[in-house]
């Protein structure tokens, strides 16, 4: 089975905190998601990255960034947290072929105070 | 740009009853089909994956059909449990790579 791991189940952050959020998968998949799931709004699709080193913005960029320096590990990253990204936030992984399921993590649950 | 709709956003059965959670989609140019399960703050389980090419797919008590050309998708819960209580969700895998997700439909399955 594959398995898509979130380092945190909770976080709690304060105001202007720098904080990363790390995912890794262990079945070489070649593409990587973070998003985030508020009520009312669904998922939003924060970064993408679909092999090493690359990356794509997703819908909603702004006040994140994202690194993917190995295969299996995609990390998002608030360089300086607010109230506004207090949210769930939810890593996936899915193999490049156009016809393959994807996969997510259990979730972070992020509080910024 | 890819729009996925299911309606309603929320829905209450009766414990026994058979579930129908309906999803649409308004690009037909679809690679796959994901219906997903939620519990409360938790990450999204897979339950069935349709391939653009397949018309259905089961598993155990649950069956999704898949109608491409007029957009939509259906996903069939047999002889519903109290466990069966989350929010379903599906998505498309379209264009290069892309993915849409509609908003869920949270479902209570009373005892």
């Amino acid at each position: 089975d594959v398995k898509v791991t979130q380092s945190s189940r909770y976080l709690v952050k304060r105001t202007g905190e720098k904080v990363f959020l790390e995912c890794v998968q262990d079945m070489d998949h070649e593409n990587m998601f973070w998003y985030r799931q508020d009520p009312g709004l669904g998922l939003r699709l924060i970064y993408f990255s679909y092999d090493v080193k690359m990356k794509e913005k997703g819908d909603i960029p702004e006040g994140y960034s994202v690194s993917r320096e190995k295969k299996e590990r995609f990390s998002l990253i608030l360089e300086s947290a607010s109230t506004n990204q207090t949210s769930m936030y939810l890593c996936a992984s899915r193999p490049h072929r156009g016809n393959s399921p994807l996969h997510f993590g259990n979730g972070t649950r992020l509080t910024v105070t | 740009k890819q729009e996925v709709t299911q309606i309603p956003a929320a829905l209450s059965v009766p414990e026994g009853e058979n579930l129908v959670l309906n999803c649409s989609f308004t690009d037909s140019a679809i690679y796959n089909l994901q219906w997903f399960r939620q519990d409360p703050g938790k990450g999204l389980t897979s339950l069935l994956l349709i391939q653009s090419s397949q018309r259905e797919q089961t598993s155990g008590r649950l069956n999704a059909s898949l109608d491409k050309s007029s957009g939509r998708s259906t996903l069939y819960i047999a002889a519903s449990q109290p466990g069966d209580s989350a929010t379903y969700l599906c998505a498309v895998v379209y264009g290069n790579n892309r993915l849409a997700f509609g908003k869920g439909n949270q479902v209570v399955v009373i005892p």
